[in-house]
């Protein structure tokens, strides 16, 4: 299973950690992502990388752009996400998904966490 | 990055046959083989029913099927069951190297 942990309420301009642990199984062939969803509205794409995570492997939506940093360490095998300058836009759950079936699709997912932007 | 065009709803009653269209642009959807469908529950993750337009994960039943013509992908569910009532999300792999999800379609079974 995926298990994503270091959501919360975090002031706007703060930063935030997301970690997304994977136990029964090891994330290091696939390429993982991130997506998000604000509670009752449709899911956004926000990040991928690459199954070593080495240069040039990572790509991001727009909206993160600059902000956001996804990472992953293969050897404790968990998949990160690095918030910088949160704003109230980036409130929703955040999944981590693996590509477990093929490279293009997500399919194995976490079972979210949540982050307030809120002051 | 503009979300993919679903339906907001649509709905058929138990046996019934229903098909959720997807239209995208020739920058997605129609420039690869790879769209993806996730069926989502309530308060649940979303779960991957159909991967690069028509194929099926292992445990998917064969009541679902996808198709994609041009810049327009299509998931079909046949013999509806009340238990198919849930969230439906197209997404695409696209030129820029980054994927898209549809803004969703609510399936209702009457």
């Amino acid at each position: 299973q995926l298990v994503e942990s270091g959501g919360g309420l975090v002031q706007p301009g703060g930063s935030l950690r997301l970690s997304c642990a994977a136990s029964g199984f090891t994330i290091s062939g696939y390429w993982m992502h991130w997506v998000r969803q604000v509670p009752g509205r449709g899911l956004v794409w926000v990040s991928r990388i690459n199954s070593d995570g080495g240069s040039g492997s990572t790509n991001y939506a727009d909206s993160v752009k600059g902000r956001f940093t996804i990472s992953r360490d293969n050897a404790k095998n968990t998949l990160y996400l690095q918030m910088n300058s949160l704003s109230a836009d980036d409130t929703a759950v955040y999944y981590c998904a693996a590509g477990t079936v093929s490279y293009w699709s997500l399919g194995y997912w976490g079972q979210g966490t949540l982050v307030t932007v809120s002051s | 990055q503009s979300a993919l065009t679903q339906p907001a709803s649509v709905s058929g009653s138990p046996g019934q046959s229903i098909t959720i269209s997807c239209t995208g642009t020739s920058s997605d959807v129609g420039a690869y083989d790879f769209v993806s469908w996730y069926q989502q529950h309530p308060g649940k993750a979303p779960k991957l029913m159909i991967y690069d337009v028509n194929n099926r994960p292992s445990g998917v039943s064969n009541r679902f099927s996808g198709s994609k013509s041009g810049i327009t992908a299509s998931l079909t569910i046949s013999g509806l069951q009340a238990e198919d009532e849930a969230d439906y999300y197209c997404s695409s792999y696209t030129s820029s190297i980054t994927w898209v999800f549809g803004g969703g379609t609510k399936l209702t079974v009457l």
